[in-house]
């Protein structure tokens, strides 16, 4: 079964370091999400990408975050000055139909960031 | 806004028990989906809702979508030990986000 892949499975940084978390959506999708869980915590949105660009961003995605899909397979975030309260479980997410009454999410694994 | 409440937070049940958890907002939803996580893995979908009054059935869960389609609820029936987790209920208005409630998590005592 076709699946959503997370790298690295978890990431160590110092306070103000800039890191990537990678993810490869399943292929034929074509909207990708990330979402964030903080320890104990519920899994929160941060942004959604389509065609591109991204169509939707939460509160939580200041300017400190940005998204990328350098290629057709690989999508990237990343954290450019990382702040203790960004460590979390970064889920990366993909879903094929574009409408909203028949979309299904898939997640990744995720990637446990922990800034030190 | 579209904060999602779900209750109760946890639940501590004997194998072969029922469990019953719901989601309610202020909001109305186009979609109401239920996921389960396992510890250090990300959310799986369980059962997905589209229409508002919708009763579906996946094995031993059961999920309905509210007909104000502000609130959900999950039940599990027979609860088995594999049944450990956290569920997550997860709201949809639009195709671009999903907002998810706080979970609810689950032990199941054999």
């Amino acid at each position: 079964e076709p699946e959503v892949t997370q790298t690295p499975s978890h990431q160590v940084t110092q306070m103000g370091q800039e890191v990537i978390l990678r993810c490869v959506p399943i292929s034929n999708h074509l909207y990708f999400y990330w979402y964030r869980q903080i320890l104990g915590q519920k899994v929160e949105f941060l942004v959604s990408f389509y065609n591109n660009e991204i169509s939707e961003k939460s509160e939580i995605f200041d300017d400190q975050f940005s998204v990328e899909r350098p290629d057709g397979s690989n999508f990237t975030l990343k954290i450019r000055s990382t702040k203790l309260e960004d460590s979390a479980m970064y889920f990366c997410a993909s879903s094929a139909d574009q409408r909203a009454t028949n979309e299904k999410l898939f997640f990744g694994s995720g990637t446990q960031l922990s800034v030190l | 806004g579209q904060q999602l409440n779900q209750s109760p937070q946890s639940m501590f049940i004997q194998e072969g028990e029922d469990v019953s958890m719901n989601c309610t907002s202020s909001s109305i939803f186009n979609t109401w989906l239920w996921y389960k996580q396992d510890p250090g893995e990300g959310p799986v979908l369980l059962i997905a809702l589209y229409k508002a009054g919708e009763l579906t059935s996946n094995g031993r869960l059961t999920a309905q979508f509210g007909i104000t389609r502000k609130d959900s609820f999950l039940n599990i029936s027979a609860s088995i030990p594999s049944d450990v987790g956290i569920y997550f209920c997860a709201g949809r208005r639009r195709a671009n986000d999903m907002r998810f409630g706080a979970g609810t998590r689950l032990t199941v005592k054999p």
